[in-house]
């Protein structure tokens, strides 16, 4: 069964730091990884895809990279600002079932200090 | 503007008393589904559509119904709800089941 464990669970930053966050999976059989984020009282806000044949994906000051084999992904935030506070989901769609059955990690809960 | 929608946003009510939580794209997606966000266990997929007419189980779909009779639109149904349904609930939409998903921005739901 799979498995996504997302770490830290809660991460504090002042503003300007580069980040990283973390995500690991237990089978290495996934179609893609997603990353998402989640602001309180709102949904889901897809940031990056990365299919299992590919090892990064940018988008602005956002950088994930994929290493299938390890079962590992990060979310690199460069030169973080105070609107980047929200909780960041990881999720990975496997082979078996719906590609589109996403398996969630927990999520980190950013915040960025002025 | 793209778009998921989901009514109510917040909804208490009562043990069996049948409720039905709507959702609807504007995107033309083919793939739908619900997802349910509880603490400690993270989101959960419930049911799923592939297109019109055709559904499935998710990972969790013991008390719930769903249906899919226009594209657009995939209401999430529970007959007969207990405590243990109180949660977030989500709606989420794609083009294809294995492209980036659009979620709503959830209904949360207690049942007393």
């Amino acid at each position: 069964k799979q498995e996504v464990t997302q770490i830290p669970a809660a991460l504090s930053v002042p503003e300007g730091e580069n980040l990283v966050l973390n995500c690991s999976f237990t089978d290495s059989a996934i179609y893609n990884l997603q990353w998402f984020r989640q602001d309180p009282g709102k949904g889901l806000t897809s940031l990056l895809l990365i299919q299992s044949s590919q090892r990064e994906q940018t988008s602005g000051r956002l950088n994930a990279s994929l290493d299938k084999s390890s079962g590992r992904s990060t979310l690199y935030i460069a030169a973080s600002q105070p609107g980047d506070s929200a909780t960041y989901l990881c999720a990975v769609s496997g082979y078996g079932g719906s590609q589109g059955n996403l398996i969630f990690g927990k999520g980190t809960k950013l915040s960025v200090k002025p | 503007e793209a778009q998921v929608t989901q009514n109510p946003r917040y909804l208490i009510t009562v043990t069996g008393k049948k409720l039905t939580v709507t959702c609807s794209q504007n995107m033309n997606h083919e793939y739908m589904s619900w997802y349910r966000q509880d603490p400690g266990l993270g989101l959960r997929q419930i049911y799923y559509s592939m297109n019109v007419e055709v559904t499935d189980k998710g990972d969790v779909p013991e008390g719930y119904k769903v249906s899919r009779k226009e594209k657009r639109n995939f209401p999430l149904i529970l007959e007969s709800p207990s405590p243990n349904q109180t949660s977030l609930y989500f709606c989420a939409s794609s083009y294809r089941e294995y492209q980036p998903q659009h979620f709503g921005d959830g209904t949360r739901l207690s049942i007393l």
